[in-house]
């Protein structure tokens, strides 16, 4: 069964720095995606991944795929409170979500 | 103009009632889908449907059935509620397979007392 792994699954970190999310998954998936949840809301989506080597990046956010080493990283660089959310990674095989990282920007 | 809807948005019933959600996607998207989300945020497929046809059926329940009059609809039945079936279940939809992101709806959050 397709297990999909986020960690760290809780991330403190203080404005303006940087820090990465890793995605792990254990069978083969040729899509990956990323979705944001505020508190209390949907989930949005931020970023499809749709080939191995696949980079793409908005605002402060950028999200690579590693087929190979089965392998997505969502990078936050120099962070801001506004970026405060739980953050998922998904499969498309039988769209299997990650437990979520639950980030907090703190001034 | 709302892209996915779901109705109602809170519903607290009491155990062993029956009760439906309603899912309405204007965005001409071939694809819906039910999610689970508990309490620790695990957010767990249940059903997909691609233009009324169930193709993800996920371990559920029975008591659980899904119904699409059409592709623009995607209900959830479910009977005789539990108290673990207290959750906030999201409706969302994307074009056919699962090459593009999904679009959600804004969640109904099911409280069985």
């Amino acid at each position: 069964e397709l297990k999909v792994e986020q960690n760290p699954l809780f991330l403190s970190m203080q404005e303006g720095k940087n820090y990465t999310i890793y995605c792990n998954y254990s069978t083969t998936s040729d899509r990956l995606y990323w979705y944001r949840q505020d508190p209390g809301k949907s989930l949005e989506s931020l970023f499809v991944l749709l080939s191995n080597g696949a980079v793409k990046q908005e605002g402060r956010l950028m999200a690579s795929l590693d087929t190979k080493a089965r392998l997505s990283t969502l990078h936050i660089t120099a962070a801001v409170h506004d970026l405060s959310a739980t953050y998922f990674c998904a499969s498309n095989n039988d769209m299997r979500f990650g437990a979520g990282t639950r980030l907090t920007v703190k001034p | 103009d709302t892209a996915v809807s779901q109705t109602p948005k809170y519903l607290v019933t009491q155990m062993g009632n029956d009760k439906s959600i309603k899912c309405e996607q204007n965005l001409g998207h071939d694809t819906m889908y039910w999610y689970k989300q508990d309490s620790k945020k695990f957010l767990k497929i249940m059903f997909s449907y691609n233009n009324k046809e169930l193709i993800i059926n996920e371990t559920v329940p029975n008591r659980f059935s899904p119904k699409s009059p059409d592709k623009a609809h995607l209900n959830l039945h479910i009977n005789s509620l539990e108290l673990g079936d207290s959750a906030v279940y999201f409706c969302a939809s994307s074009p056919a397979g699962s090459y593009y992101e999904q679009y959600f709806g804004p969640g109904t959050r099911l409280t069985v007392t």
